[in-house]
């Protein structure tokens, strides 16, 4: 069964630093990543899009990294400010399938 | 605006009676999806659509049902809702889906009480 595992569950930041979360996954075969933001009560917006080929993305402040032989996947932020907290959700595809693989998410907390 | 637009945005009902939750995309889009989001469990797929008159079961389909007599949209309808129906419901919609990098769109967010 196709799975994505992310970590930690949830953190708490001083604004100005830096963090990196996780994503681990079992999709197989592997056609893409994505990294989505989403704020609470809103729906998820995209912030990178990775494929096989691809093994870094910048998206501003936010970085995401892809090693498709280990299967994992890092989200970076940057210099954080206030409005980075969210939930970050890593998404996996497969190749030739219609479904996506959800992460349960990582809860972001920035503290002035 | 390109967009995707949900109604109700919340919602308050009891068991038993039949409720419809419309689903509009504005992009043309052929792919469209609704996922429900509880606290600690993330985003599941409860149904998906490749075109018109095409739709999948997602991880999470029980209790729940879908149409899609037109492209833009895609209607999620609680026959007889129950209390373990409570939560916050999600549309979605991009261009194709099938292993490809299109950029999925998410509705606002329908809030589902069922009492």
């Amino acid at each position: 069964k196709n799975q994505v595992e992310q970590s930690p569950q949830s953190l708490i930041i001083l604004e100005g630093k830096n963090c990196t979360l996780q994503c681990n996954y079992t999709v197989s075969p592997f056609s893409n990543l994505r990294w989505y933001k989403q704020d609470t009560g809103r729906g998820p917006v995209s912030l990178t899009i990775m494929t096989f080929s691809e093994n870094t993305k910048s998206n501003g402040r936010y970085t995401a990294t892809l090693d498709a032989d280990t299967k994992q996947s890092s989200l970076h932020i940057t210099a954080s400010q206030l409005s980075d907290s969210a939930s970050y959700i890593c998404v996996v595809s497969a190749f030739g399938d219609y479904k996506l693989s959800f992460g349960a998410g990582t809860t972001v907390t920035v503290r002035a | 605006e390109a967009q995707v637009t949900q109604n109700p945005r919340y919602l308050i009902t009891v068991t038993g009676k039949k409720l419809t939750v419309t689903c509009s995309q504005n992009m043309n889009h052929e792919y469209m999806s609704w996922y429900r989001q509880d606290p600690g469990l993330g985003l599941r797929q409860i149904y998906y659509s490749m075109n018109v008159e095409v739709t999948d079961k997602g991880d999470v389909p029980e209790g729940y049902k879908v149409s899609r007599k037109e492209k833009r949209n895609f209607p999620l309808i609680l026959e007889s809702p129950s209390p373990n129906q409570t939560s916050l419901y999600f549309c979605a919609s991009s261009l194709i889906q099938r292993g490809t990098t299109d950029t999925q769109y998410f509705g606002p967010g329908t809030r589902l009480t069922v009492l």
